[in-house]
């Protein structure tokens, strides 16, 4: 099966940086991706990393280490409109979609 | 623009009661898919559809049922037999394949309490 593994929850001020990690365990790993969602609405989509390295973009940057089974998301210049559930997601041969992990909740206070 | 629509957007059901929830997409994606969100569980699978007249059990397929006739279109069906329905359900497509760039498309939810 497939099993992964984050924060419930990380705090921070406006303007800080907050990283949000992820390890996950499963077979026929293809990839790790990151969402967002806002209560009660639609999960979007932010980043996904199928290679070892960082990826930027804008504020967010992603990083993944395939031989660590390990992730996380970046957020840099942290604003109040950041405070949102954060999920990362496997994407893996054993289905033609995504498992997700339980999320963190981010929290910015001015 | 296009998007997922999913409706309701909130719907009641007593016990016993089967009820459906619609999905329609007008992406031309090929895949589709529901998730169930429960409060700190995350996202988990229902049920996918990678292809019109096809569809796959996902890890909590007991006690819904879906169909998939045509390609912008995968109602779920959350019948009497599911134990305990009241969640925020999720559907979602992607492209073909889409599983490999990670990115999947959601709709807005809708949100199921059993009274």
């Amino acid at each position: 099966g497939q099993s992964l593994e984050q924060p419930s929850e990380v705090t921070a001020v406006e303007g800080a940086i907050v990283q949000i990690n992820c390890t996950y365990q499963t077979s026929g790993f293809y990839g790790l991706s990151w969402y967002q969602q806002h209560d009660g609405g639609a999960p979007t989509f932010l980043s996904y990393n199928a290679l070892d390295g960082l990826e930027e973009t804008g504020r967010f940057s992603s990083f993944l280490s395939r031989s660590d089974s390990y992730g996380y998301l970046l957020l840099q210049e942290l604003q109040m409109k950041d405070s949102a559930s954060y999920f990362c997601a496997v994407s893996h041969s054993g289905y033609s979609t995504l498992t997700f992990g339980k999320g963190t909740m981010l929290l910015v206070s001015p | 623009d296009g998007g997922i629509t999913q409706s309701p957007k909130y719907l009641f059901r007593k016990e016993g009661q089967n009820v459906t929830l619609s999905c329609e997409q007008n992406l031309n994606h090929d895949a589709m898919y529901w998730y169930r969100q429960d409060p700190g569980q995350g996202l988990r699978l229902i049920y996918y559809s990678q292809i019109v007249n096809d569809f796959q059990k996902g890890d909590i397929a007991e006690g819904y049922s879906v169909s998939r006739e045509k390609k912008e279109s995968f109602p779920l069906t959350v019948t009497s037999a599911q134990k305990n329905p009241t969640a925020f359900y999720l559907c979602a497509s992607s492209i073909s394949g889409g599983f490999r760039t990670g990115e999947l498309f959601f709709g807005e939810g809708s949100r199921l309490t059993v009274l």
